[in-house]
C-alpha cells in the first residue's frame, strides 16, 4: 500500500525557517516525480514545488520561490521542504504527493495526511 | 498568469439529481491535461479523473469527465450523500506552476 507521512509542521515565528518531511513507501520511490502542495485554513489548493524523479527538475510557485528549496533523497525514500524567511500567509496545511506517472508528468494520485505549519508571532 | 476558474463556487442539488461542475481555464490546457479531485472535510483531496477524461482506480463510474482545450467538465451522476464535498479541477501540463481552480462545494438542498 503507498504511503506518505509529512513530518516537520509546528509553529515558527516569521522570518524564521522550517523543514518539511516526507516518507514515502509502498511504490519505487525513485520513479516518480514528487509535488508538495497547501492548503491554508478554510481556503482552496495551492501547488507549492515539484521534484523529479533524478532531481534534475525543480518548480516552484512565484509565492515561495527564492525562499522554498525542495530536495529528494532516493535513498531514505523521503522527499524535503526547506522553507526559510516564513510569513503569516505561508500558514497551512501543507501536503506530500506522489505524481501518477512514472519519470514523467502527471496528477497526484497519493497524497499524504498533511503536516500544519503555523507561522505568527 | 495560467488561472483555472470553476462554476459556479456552490452547486445545491437533491440525492439522486445529476451534477455539472464546470472548470475553465485561460488558456488552452496541453494534451488535455486536467484533472479532478474530491476533499472531504478534514481529509486530503482524492484523485477522480485524469487526462481530463479517464477515471482514477477505484473512482465509480458514476463520475465522469469532459472537454478539451480551455473548457472541461465533471459530471456526477445520481448523487449520493457522500458527494456533497468540494471539488478542484487542476492543470498538470509542461509548465508548472500545476494550477488549481479555487473549487466547487457541492451541497444539499
Amino acid at each position: 500500500e503507498v504511503q506518505l507521512v509529512e513530518s516537520g509542521g509546528g509553529l515558527v515565528q516569521p522570518g524564521r525557517s522550517l523543514r518539511l518531511s516526507c516518507a514515502a513507501s509502498g511504490f519505487t520511490f525513485d520513479d516518480y516525480g514528487m509535488n508538495w502542495v497547501r492548503q491554508a485554513p478554510g481556503k482552496g489548493l495551492e501547488w507549492v514545488s515539484r521534484i523529479s524523479w533524478n532531481s534534475i527538475i525543480r518548480n516552484y510557485a512565484d509565492s515561495v520561490k527564492g525562499r522554498f528549496t525542495i530536495s529528494r533523497d532516493n535513498a531514505k525514500n523521503s522527499v524535503y521542504l526547506q522553507m526559510n524567511s516564513l510569513r503569516p500567509d505561508d500558514t497551512a496545511l501543507y501536503y506530500c504527493t506522489k505524481q501518477m506517472s512514472t519519470r514523467g508528468l502527471g496528477p497526484f494520485d497519493k497524497w499524504g495526511p498533511g503536516a500544519m505549519v503555523t507561522v505568527s508571532s | 498568469e495560467f488561472v483555472l476558474t470553476q462554476s459556479p463556487g456552490t452547486l445545491s442539488l437533491s440525492p439522486g439529481e445529476r451534477a455539472t461542475l464546470s472548470c475553465r481555464a485561460s488558456q488552452a490546457v496541453s494534451d488535455d491535461y486536467l484533472a479532478w479531485y474530491q476533499q472531504r472535510p478534514g481529509r486530503a483531496p482524492r484523485l477522480l479523473i485524469y487526462g481530463a477524461s479517464s477515471r482514477a482506480t477505484g473512482i465509480p463510474d458514476r463520475f465522469s469527465g469532459s472537454g478539451s482545450g480551455t473548457d472541461f467538465t465533471l459530471t456526477i451522476n445520481r448523487l449520493e450523500a457522500e458527494d456533497f464535498v468540494v471539488y478542484y479541477c487542476q492543470q498538470y501540463a509542461s509548465a508548472p506552476p500545476h494550477t488549481f481552480g479555487q473549487g466547487t462545494r457541492l451541497e444539499i438542498k
